[in-house]
């Protein structure tokens, strides 16, 4: 079955920094590569997907590229914000089933 | 909409002990889903389904049982709880495969 490992597992940034989190899947079927922000206390949030036929997609501060060939793809948080900090998870989507989850990033970000 | 609802929030058991976690969804969506969460480990899928009267197995299915009977429901079932089941669990539903999945707010259960 599919494997997504995601880095770092903490990341600290000063407010205004950019913050970049990494995952790598293993399964060449994935096709669809969400990005879920969960904040303390609720539940996973989607803030931004990528589909295996786009290269990158951007969302105001949000943006994710995705390299099929390397089977890895990225959030970038442009700008931070206090109010972006929070645990972010990535996943893949092979289409068959549910979602499989990287373990998490808590990205703090300090004012 | 209320979109995904959980119940209970909260909830202790003890060993052996059994109960039902209740998910249900609003937005008429076909595929729902059961995920575990333990720190450190992301989320684990526990079951999901793919319309009414069709379940499956996920990543760690071992203690739990789920039926669909309706497009808005899918309950989870602990049949004799144990310590390594104190998680917090999340039910989740979506359109269809591939799409965004609607999360609930979660129900933390402690086994002692």
């Amino acid at each position: 079955g599919e494997n997504v490992e995601q880095h770092p597992s903490t990341l600290s940034v000063q407010e205004g920094d950019s913050a970049v989190i990494k995952c790598t899947y293993s399964d060449s079927a994935s096709n669809y590569f969400p990005w879920y922000k969960q904040e303390l206390g609720k539940g996973p949030q989607l803030i931004i997907d990528i589909r295996s036929n786009v290269g990158e997609k951007k969302d105001q501060r949000i943006a994710v590229t995705l390299n099929k060939t390397a089977k890895h793809f990225s959030l970038h948080i442009t700008e931070t914000q206090p109010e972006d900090s929070a645990v972010y998870f990535c996943a893949a989507d092979t289409g068959r089933r549910a979602l499989t989850f990287g373990s998490g990033t808590r990205l703090q970000v300090q004012p | 909409n209320a979109g995904v609802t959980q119940t209970p929030k909260f909830q202790v058991l003890k060993t052996g002990q059994s109960m039902t976690l209740q998910c249900a969804q609003d937005m008429n969506h076909e595929y729902m889903s059961w995920y575990r969460q333990d720190p450190g480990m992301g989320l684990r899928l526990i079951h999901y389904s793919v319309g009414a009267g069709i379940t499956d197995q996920g990543e760690v299915p071992n203690g739990y049982n789920v039926s669909r009977s309706t497009t808005e429901d899918f309950p989870l079932r602990l049949l004799s709880a144990a310590p390594s089941q104190t998680s917090v669990y999340f039910c989740a539903s979506s359109y269809g495969s591939g799409g965004e999945q609607f999360f609930g707010p979660g129900t933390r259960l402690t086994v002692l």
